[in-house]
């Protein structure tokens, strides 16, 4: 079956650091990928998607490209802000109608 | 445009209450979907819905019960509440493609004393 992995949290940096967030997959055929933050008291909302090998997803200055050879869509971010600080969700789509969702990454970024 | 609206967004119930968690959606999306966060455990799928008048078990449907009488709603029972039933509870819509993003309502936090 599909299956996502994310790097476990929290992620704690300081402002204006680089950041990653691994994430990888297994899944049969071609799935679309996703990236969903989740802010405090909030519920989920899509970040970034990408739906076929080589595609990069782009929002708010986070990226993340879709590899299909490693089976991997991580995302980066060049410069956090203290205001990204929130629950990170990498999900997958492989063509049923319900999703497959890692476990989230929080992260953390201090003054 | 409201999108995915949830009521209550707070509720504490004694152990063997009922209540119910309502969800709706004004965007015609055909598929909904429950939710439960827990720390450390994600998101766990409840019950979902391809459409009125159908619906499946997730992954942890133990102890809740769903309908989909309409498209717009999508409530989930809880006909006998249990302490492992303390949560955030989540419900999610979109349209039938499977390329398209999850709408996601603002959440329902459950305590059972």
């Amino acid at each position: 079956g599909n299956s996502v992995t994310q790097m476990e949290g929290p992620v704690t940096l300081s402002e204006e650091a680089f950041l990653t967030i691994n994430c990888t997959y297994t899944a049969t055929g071609y799935p679309s990928l996703f990236w969903y933050v989740q802010y405090p008291g909030e519920g989920l909302q899509l970040l970034l998607k990408a739906t076929k090998a080589d595609d990069k997803g782009s929002n708010k200055g986070f990226e993340a490209t879709y590899r299909k050879e490693t089976t991997s869509f991580h995302l980066e971010k060049g410069s956090v802000q203290v205001s990204d600080s929130a629950v990170y969700f990498c999900a997958l789509d492989g063509g049923s109608y319900i999703p497959t969702f890692g476990r989230g990454t929080s992260l953390i970024v201090h003054p | 445009n409201a999108g995915v609206t949830q009521t209550p967004k707070f509720q504490v119930l004694k152990t063997g209450q009922s209540m119910t968690l309502q969800c709706a959606q004004d965007m015609n999306h055909e598929y909904m979907s429950w939710y439960r966060q827990d720390p450390g455990m994600g998101l766990r799928l409840i019950h979902y819905s391809v459409g009125a008048g159908i619906t499946d078990q997730g992954e942890v449907p133990n102890g809740y019960n769903v309908s989909r009488s309409t498209t717009e709603d999508f409530p989930l029972r809880l006909l006998s509440a249990a302490p492992s039933q303390t949560s955030v509870y989540f419900c999610a819509s979109r349209d039938s493609s499977t390329n398209e993003k999850l709408f996601f309502g603002s959440g329902t936090q459950l305590s059972v004393l």
